[in-house]
């Protein structure tokens, strides 16, 4: 089965820090992707990225930021966190062929900023 | 551009209802469909997939059918139990790797 793993489950940090959510996948998948999730909007594209290397822009990029270095890890940077960006964060890989594959999800973060 | 529209909920079941979710979308070229659900307090998980017209997709007694016609592909179970209670997205994945998400439908079922 596939494993995405998410650092944490619950963060707490403070206005104005820098956040890092870290992402792991295990099944050598070439596309990673960063959501966030809010009562009423639903899942929202933040970043994703198709290979080492390469991110792109999703929905709602504005205060993210993202690093991709290793194929496995894909990380999710708040650079300077203000209250709206409290939230549930979602992250999801799947395989890089054009062949149906769904998105698999980790269990989420839930990131407060006080 | 490419779009899913799933039913508002919160959807309120007593336990043996049959269950209908609605989801219709918007896409060029030959997307794939899937259902996820969501327990309180965890991730998406796949529920089930369709890969092209007339599929269907089913497990754990719930299925959906991709209807290419009528561009929809509704969840449906015959009898819902308590532990269904849990949000349902419904999503497509398009010809450049691309997901869209519906807003997600919120099942309530009471014993």
């Amino acid at each position: 089965d596939v494993k995405v793993t998410q650092s944490s489950r619950y963060l707490v940090k403070r206005t104005g820090e820098k956040v890092f959510l870290e992402c792991v996948q295990d099944m050598d998948h070439e596309n990673m992707f960063w959501y966030r999730q809010d009562p009423g909007l639903g899942l929202r594209l933040i970043y994703f990225s198709y290979d080492v290397k390469m991110k792109e822009k999703g929905d709602i990029p504005e205060g993210y930021s993202v690093s991709r270095e290793k194929k496995e890890r894909f990380s999710l940077i708040l650079e300077s966190a203000s209250t709206n960006q409290t939230s549930m964060y979602l992250c999801a890989s799947s395989p890089g062929t054009l062949d149906e594959q769904p998105q698999h999800f980790g269990d989420g973060t839930r990131l407060s900023i006080l | 551009g490419n779009s899913v529209t799933q039913m508002e909920g919160p959807v309120t079941l007593s336990e043996e209802a049959f269950l209908t979710i609605n989801c219709t979308y918007t896409a060029t070229g030959y997307p794939s469909l899937f259902w996820y659900v969501q327990y309180p307090g965890e991730g998406l998980q796949l529920l089930l997939k369709a890969t092209k017209a007339d599929d269907k997709g089913s497990n754990k007694g719930f299925e959906a059918t991709y209807r290419k016609e009528t561009t929809s592909f509704h969840l449906e179970k015959g009898s819902v139990q308590v532990s269904d209670s849990a949000v349902y997205f419904c999503a497509l994945r398009d010809n450049f790797n691309k997901f869209y998400f519906g807003s997600g439908t919120k099942l309530n079922v009471k014993p």
